[in-house]
């Protein structure tokens, strides 16, 4: 099974930036769960970055991006807002735009 | 954008007993929807895709049905280790999305 290893998460002040980086190859992406809440979608990007997407809650404040020479899918986490606050999933997607594979996530804490 | 409704929110059910979660989207998904296994403290997993495709190591106690916009999650006998929260996830179109979850609890 694909092992997928998030890390760069934090506490952050409302405003503030942060990036995640995930160990991944291949079409990936990012899904998250805000405490006592569901899973969200965020963003996917394919391997050779030509198709990427976002949620409308994070278009124009996150950045999906990758760096395949390094394996590592990146998020990129701009003016960020308290309902930000969330555990952070990395995706690895299947033969659709499903998520076979998930890492264990990544803490985001945003917070004055 | 398609919003997948999940219900009930909450399934008691004894172990052993036949539980059916049911996901509909807003517009239709044609097949393209999968669904979710989530425990607490662990990453979700996946158990259904294309509605009715098994993923790898998916017993057949879990079976998925159904088309366009409406479907079915059918756990056949639940086990112990069944108790989890399930949640389906539309990929037809951008943006993708997930419904609201089913927790199954023990009754």
């Amino acid at each position: 099974e694909v092992q997928l290893l998030e890390s760069g998460g934090g506490l952050v002040q409302p405003g503030g930036s942060l990036r995640l980086s995930c160990a991944a190859s291949g079409t990936t992406g990012w899904v998250r769960q805000a405490p006592g809440k569901g899973l969200e979608w965020l963003s996917a990007i394919t391997g050779s970055s030509d198709n990427i997407n976002y949620a409308d809650s994070v278009k124009g404040r996150f950045t999906i991006s990758r760096d395949n020479s390094k394996n590592t899918l990146y998020l990129q986490m701009d003016n960020l807002r308290v309902e930000d606050t969330a555990l952070y999933y990395c995706v690895k997607v299947g033969t659709g735009w499903f998520f076979q594979s998930w890492g264990q996530g990544t803490l985001v804490t945003v917070s004055s | 954008e398609k919003v997948m409704t999940q219900s009930p929110a909450t399934l008691s059910v004894s172990p052993g007993e036949r539980a059916t979660l049911s996901c509909r989207a807003s517009q239709s998904v044609s097949g393209d929807l999968a669904w979710y296994q989530h425990k607490p403290g662990q990453a979700p997993r996946l158990l259904i895709y294309r509605a009715s495709t098994r993923a790898t190591g998916t017993p057949a106690r879990f079976s998925g049905s159904g088309s366009g916009t409406e479907f079915t999650l059918t756990i056949s006998s639940l086990q112990s280790e069944d108790f989890a929260v399930y949640y389906c996830q539309h990929y037809n179109t951008w943006p993708l999305s997930f419904g609201g979850g089913t927790r199954v609890e023990i009754k």
